[in-house]
């Protein structure tokens, strides 16, 4: 089975400054994919980043970058320079290969708040 | 290059009826996913199709059922209603073979009275 913990249900950051949201995973599979996905209040799921488990660097897409320590099972994403648009719901989620392919495990969410 | 649509975008419906969900893939993609999502919870997986067939399930009750047509795209079914299944059903699309990636629809909400 799979599953994503957000330990943080609510996060605030100042503009500019750089946020770290945390996410731990489990798997029994040997080859996953992590993905990190942004929710506005409208409710569409956009894609933010992309982590596979045999990666040796971390991904990095614009402002966001995703801490991924595999010993630890953890990847966290970090959005530098916050932006109030950025202001949103953030999900750690997971896909696995073979069994567990194309089936997403998603975590609770964190709540990101960006004060001016 | 449209991206995963939904229809409709909102919908309320009355305990016991019954509803149908449509989704259209991303545009190259052969798979598609359903996610239901609860307020304040994050997606949970419903079921996956592939080739016209249901791949994978998660852990809905029968009442949950799906179709893939041959261009892809996807209809939800949800037989008797109940208070319970108001929620946020989101689509995603995919390549069956090599990308983990998947692109979501911007979801339907549905409310049952």
């Amino acid at each position: 089975a799979q599953k994503i913990t957000q330990t943080q249900p609510g996060m605030f950051v100042q503009e500019k400054e750089a946020v770290t949201l945390d996410c731990t995973y489990d798997t029994s599979d040997p080859s996953y994919g992590l993905f990190w996905y942004k929710q506005p209040s409208s409710g569409e799921m956009i894609f933010l980043i992309y982590q596979g488990s045999y990666d040796q660097q971390n991904a990095t897409e614009g402002r966001y970058s995703l801490n991924f320590q595999k010993a630890r099972k953890s990847a966290n994403l970090v959005i530098s320079a916050s932006q109030l648009g950025d202001s949103a719901m953030y999900f750690c989620a997971m896909r696995g290969a073979n069994t567990n392919a194309g089936k997403s495990t998603f975590g609770d969410g964190t709540t990101l708040t960006v004060k001016p | 290059d449209a991206g995963v649509t939904q229809s409709p975008t909102h919908l309320i419906k009355t305990r016991g009826q019954q509803v149908t969900l449509r989704c259209s893939p991303k545009s190259g993609h052969d798979t598609v996913s359903w996610y239901q999502q609860a307020l304040g919870q994050g997606p949970q997986f419903i079921f996956q199709y592939y080739e016209e067939e249901e791949r994978q399930r998660g852990n809905f009750p029968d009442r949950f059922s799906g179709h893939q047509f041959p261009n892809y795209s996807s209809e939800l079914n949800v037989n008797a209603l109940l208070l319970g299944d108001s929620a946020l059903y989101l689509c995603a699309s995919s390549l069956r073979a090599g990308a983990y990636e998947q692109y979501f629809g911007p979801g339907t909400r549905l409310t049952v009275t």
